[in-house]
C-alpha cells in the first residue's frame, strides 16, 4: 500500500501559479509532511514542511486541509528554474520503522517559456 | 563548504566486484542515511543511522553492508554487486530520526554495474 500518490507530471507556462498535490490517505497523527525538490543529477532539496493549515516561506506554499490526508504545494510565478521532480514525504520517526518515513513517486515538473 | 558529501560521484563496474561509496557530513548531525534511486527515479530509503546505530535496514540484501566509524561518516559497502544494483545512491543527515527534520542530501554517486 503506497503511502504517498503524486500525479507522475506536469507542465505549466512561466509566470503562472502551479499546484501540485500528494494524497497520503494513511497519514498518522504524528506525520508531518515535507517536500522536496530534486534537479537533474542532485540530491532532493528541502522545499517546506507543515503539519497542518497553511504554512509559507519564500519559495512556496503548502496547503493542508483539516484532515490531513491530502497536502498541495503552491509554486507562485514558476520560472524555467523550477523545472525540477518534486517529491512529498510523509514522516514521523524513524526508529518507528522504515514505513514511518516514504517518498511519495515524485512530481515531474516541466516550466514552458 | 559540502555539508553532505560523497565519494566517488560515479563508480563504474564488472558484476561480481565489491566496492564502496563514501559519505561524511559536517552539519554535526546525528542521523544519516543511503537512499536509492532507480530508473524510475524512485527514492526508497535503504539503511538508517542514529549516533552511529543502525535503526532502519529496509529488506535490502545482505550484500549492501553500511559502516558509521563515527557520527560524520555513513559508508556502504557492496559485495557480488549485480546488474539490478545499478542506480543512483544518495547520503543524506538531519539533525535527529523525527520526520520533522530537514534532511541533507549528498550529491549521489551513481553506479553502474555491466
Amino acid at each position: 500500500l503506497a503511502k504517498t500518490t503524486q500525479p507522475i507530471s506536469m507542465d505549466s507556462y512561466e509566470g503562472q501559479e502551479v499546484n501540485i498535490t500528494c494524497s497520503h490517505n494513511n497519514i498518522a497523527t504524528n506525520d508531518y509532511i515535507t517536500w522536496y525538490q530534486q534537479f537533474p543529477s542532485q540530491g532532493p532539496r528541502f522545499i517546506i514542511q507543515g503539519y497542518k493549515t497553511k504554512v509559507t516561506n519564500e519559495v512556496a506554499s503548502l496547503f493542508i486541509p483539516a484532515d490531513r490526508k491530502s497536502s498541495t504545494l503552491s509554486l507562485p510565478r514558476v520560472s524555467l528554474s523550477d523545472t525540477a521532480v518534486y517529491y512529498c514525504l510523509v514522516g514521523d520517526d524513524v526508529r518507528f520503522g522504515n514505513e514511518k518515513l516514504t517518498f511519495g513517486t515524485g512530481t515531474r515538473l516541466t516550466i514552458i517559456p | 563548504d559540502t555539508a553532505v558529501s560523497q565519494t566517488p560521484k560515479y563508480l563504474v563496474t564488472q558484476m561480481g566486484n565489491d566496492k564502496s561509496i563514501k559519505c561524511e557530513q559536517n552539519l554535526g548531525h546525528d542521523t544519516m542515511y543511503w537512499y536509492k534511486q532507480d530508473s524510475k527515479k524512485f527514492l526508497k530509503i535503504m539503511f538508517s543511522y542514529n549516533n552511529k546505530e543502525l535503526i532502519i535496514n529496509e529488506t535490502v540484501p545482505n550484500r549492501f553492508s553500511p559502516k558509521s566509524p563515527d557520527k560524520a561518516h555513513l559508508n556502504l559497502h557492496i559485495n557480488s554487486l549485480e546488474l539490478g544494483d545499478s542506480a543512483v545512491y544518495f547520503c543524506a543527515s538531519s539533525q535527529e530520526t523525527s520526520g520533522y527534520n530537514e534532511q541533507f542530501f549528498g550529491p549521489g554517486t551513481r553506479l553502474t554495474v555491466l
